[in-house]
């Protein structure tokens, strides 16, 4: 079964910038999406097809991919950005969905 | 604006069988396929499967095959998720999220998602 790899916590400081990433072997080919889920809500999509903002998502939420990583940035981290973040992607075969791990995002 | 909106809460004994609905609005159904996603308490999201409500086709998991059934009603805009031989570990919040893209190839990612349902699973 195929894995995507996420650390399980990020803490920042109010206005320092967050670093969560994701790693899996497909993903030089596969496109990875994140999302954000506070307690009690549903997730909420913040990066599609690695790097692209959906309509709504503050600029400061930007991604990157090298690799076998791709990477979700918070730039000037603010108090509500306070969540869980999931990456996700799908496997070589194009068929299954699959989530990493979440990371929760502490701003201290 | 897009909704889905799906059934209430649900308690069932081991063994048992449970179907939530997902109804959508606000978009042309039958152009977006659908999925389904759970989340176990205090645990990460997982993927369970796929459908197509314009021809009802379907894909899931291979972690539930042959425990899943996923259907819709067109007439209704309403999918429906079907999970039998329930047990313990399916004690969690049950999802239905729209597909990203329209048409007849699905991205594999979510825009829209209804506000969940929890199954809960006890003797």
């Amino acid at each position: 079964s195929y894995e995507l790899t996420q650390p399980p916590s990020v803490s920042v400081s109010p206005g320092q910038t967050a670093r969560i990433t994701c790693s899996g072997d497909a993903l030089p080919k596969k496109y990875a999406y994140w999302y954000q889920q506070k307690p009690g809500q549903a997730p909420v999509v913040v990066r599609y097809k690695d790097s692209e903002r959906p309509s709504g998502i503050p600029e400061r939420f930007s991604g990157s991919s090298s690799g076998t990583t791709v990477t979700l940035t918070i730039s000037g981290v603010q108090a509500e950005d306070e969540a869980d973040y999931y990456c996700q992607s799908i496997d070589s075969s194009g068929l299954y969905v699959f989530f990493g791990g979440g990371t929760k995002l502490t701003v201290l | 604006q897009v909704q889905l909106v799906q059934s209430g809460a649900e308690v069932k004994k081991p063994g048992a069988s449970v179907k939530v609905s997902c109804e959508a609005s606000g978009y042309t159904f039958s152009n977006y396929h659908m999925h389904w996603v759970r989340q176990t308490p205090g645990q990460g999201l997982e993927w369970m499967g796929i459908i197509n409500p314009s021809d009802g086709s379907t894909d899931c998991a291979q972690k539930f095959q042959g425990r899943i059934t996923m259907t819709r009603d067109t007439s209704s805009s309403t999918v429906y998720l079907e999970l039998t031989s329930l047990r313990s570990e399916d004690t969690a919040l049950y999802y239905c999220a729209r597909d990203r893209d329209a048409g007849t190839t699905a991205s594999r990612s979510f825009d829209f998602w209804g506000q969940g349902t929890l199954v809960t699973v006890s003797s």
